[in-house]
């Protein structure tokens, strides 16, 4: 089955204390990307990647760090995450214009 | 980035009754997209329309396509209460490497009431 997967699902953390939240796909899209929602303001794009080793900034990518070293998984890392980072975040990958969602990840940070 | 906005902000309906949302975007437009997603949970694809399309219909959905107005419209028919959902539009290039960016509006919050 075609799918995105995001682990944490849920996660409540304190400031400053590093964390990771993982994104694999198993359908060998090149592209992936990232997404916070809140609400009154959508989803918004935080990084994206066109392939292994190619990434790049969406439109509010401070804060966030990624990595790309293998097809199939697009990290998300927040090295000092901050209260304002508390949100609803979505891993998603792109082939031939129809993107395909994770679950979702739902973040406190207190 | 590739834009979609989302008008209204929020529709509520009888079940039965007719929904349309629309979308308007500001770049120059290849395909358009309609997701789905109910409430806390990820988005789901419904419909693409290419640019060389004007209408395009799947299920009790029709999609149009207003290129030279830069608008898209989403018309749900017959509504149902499982049709209660955030809709999002959303353009993107036509194959290659050359996503970039993209850009989701806030959507359209319809709620369909039983």
């Amino acid at each position: 089955e075609a799918q995105v997967t995001q682990n944490p699902r849920y996660l409540i953390t304190v400031t400053g204390k590093k964390l990771t939240v993982t994104c694999s796909q198993n359908m060998n899209h090149e592209y992936m990307s990232w997404y916070r929602q809140d609400p009154g303001l959508g989803l918004r794009q935080i990084y994206y990647s066109m392939n292994v080793e190619v990434t790049d900034k969406g439109d509010v990518p401070e804060g966030y760090k990624v990595s790309r070293k293998e097809k199939r998984n697009f990290p998300l890392i927040l090295e000092s995450p901050s209260p304002n980072q508390t949100s609803l975040y979505f891993c998603a990958t792109l082939n031939y214009n129809e993107q395909f969602f994770g679950p979702g990840t739902r973040l406190t940070v207190l | 980035s590739q834009q979609g906005e989302e008008d209204p902000q929020a529709l509520s309906i009888q079940e039965g009754e007719n929904a349309t949302m629309n979308c308007s975007y500001k770049t120059s437009i290849n395909n358009l997209q309609w997701y789905r997603q109910n409430s806390g949970r990820g988005l789901v694809h419904l419909i693409l329309i290419r640019s060389n399309e004007r209408e395009k219909h799947s299920g009790r959905l029709r999609v149009t396509l207003d290129t030279s107005k830069k608008s898209s419209s989403l018309l749900i028919t017959a509504s149902r209460a499982a049709d209660t959902a955030s809709y999002f539009c959303v353009n993107t290039d036509a194959g290659g490497t050359s996503y970039g960016k993209l850009t989701f509006g806030q959507g359209t919050i319809l709620t369909v009431h039983p």
